[in-house]
């Protein structure tokens, strides 16, 4: 079963906005994190942001937050004032126990 | 550099051939991880290291693959009797905590890839 699902599979907005990319899962646990990681075409993955499941607060992380909807197990990321830089592949990501899965991604483009 | 290597980064192979891909994780990192992105998808996991031993193997999608660590630092992804869908990326990230059962917090940094070509 599908434990990680992003519905966008791509993404454009224009520089200067904010956009948001969505995600949700599927989980049993009580005790479970969220990551947010970017791919850019060279290929590396880069951790943008976490969200425990405990944490009450939402995470921020310069121009990235996670809107962590823990009943609709929503954890959307928000980037506020996108660069051009940020076009890129995103992952949405829980890990439960031992491994991590990943959402199938989207691809946010960025319009100047 | 102080950040997860892994090598080859290309590597081509004929069907029915073996390959290794090697990671070298963060040092310090007691946690590594191998991953596999196919193309157009995200990473998925295949096996996780704490230490020395395969703490969870469940991951792996055949008696194929197979990896160790036997120190607790390099890994090495071994696949044997290559397949064409073998084809993908092979990711390995390290953390420098990997708890079983406990609060997963610790951020996985994420190699360049060993990019696996199967004709």
């Amino acid at each position: 079963a599908q434990k990680i699902t992003q519905t966008q599979p791509g993404m454009f907005v224009q520089e200067k906005e904010a956009v948001t990319l969505d995600c949700t899962y599927d989980t049993s646990d009580q005790s479970y994190g969220l990551f947010w990681y970017k791919q850019p075409s060279s290929g590396e993955m880069i951790f943008l942001i976490y969200q425990g499941s405990y944490d009450e607060q939402n995470a921020t992380e310069g121009r990235y937050s996670l809107n962590f909807q823990k009943a609709r197990k929503s954890a959307n990321l928000v980037i506020s004032a996108s660069q051009l830089g940020d076009s890129a592949m995103y992952f949405c990501a829980m890990r439960e126990g031992n491994d991590m899965r990943f959402g199938a991604g989207t691809r946010l483009t960025v319009k100047p | 550099g102080a950040g997860v290597s892994q090598t080859p980064s290309n590597k081509v192979t004929e069907k029915g051939k073996y390959v290794e891909l090697r990671c070298d994780p963060i040092s310090g990192h007691t946690a590594l991880y191998w991953y596999r992105q196919s193309l157009g998808q995200g990473p998925e996991f295949l096996i996780y290291f704490q230490g020395t031993g395969a703490a969870d193997d469940s991951g792996l999608p055949n008696d194929r693959f197979f990896a160790v660590r036997p120190e607790g630092s390099v890994s090495t992804l071994k696949i044997q009797r290559t397949e064409r869908g073998d084809s993908a990326v092979y990711l390995c990230a390290s953390s420098f905590v990997g708890l079983a059962g406990g609060p997963p917090l610790e951020e996985q940094f994420f190699g360049p890839g060993t990019r696996l070509t199967v004709l």
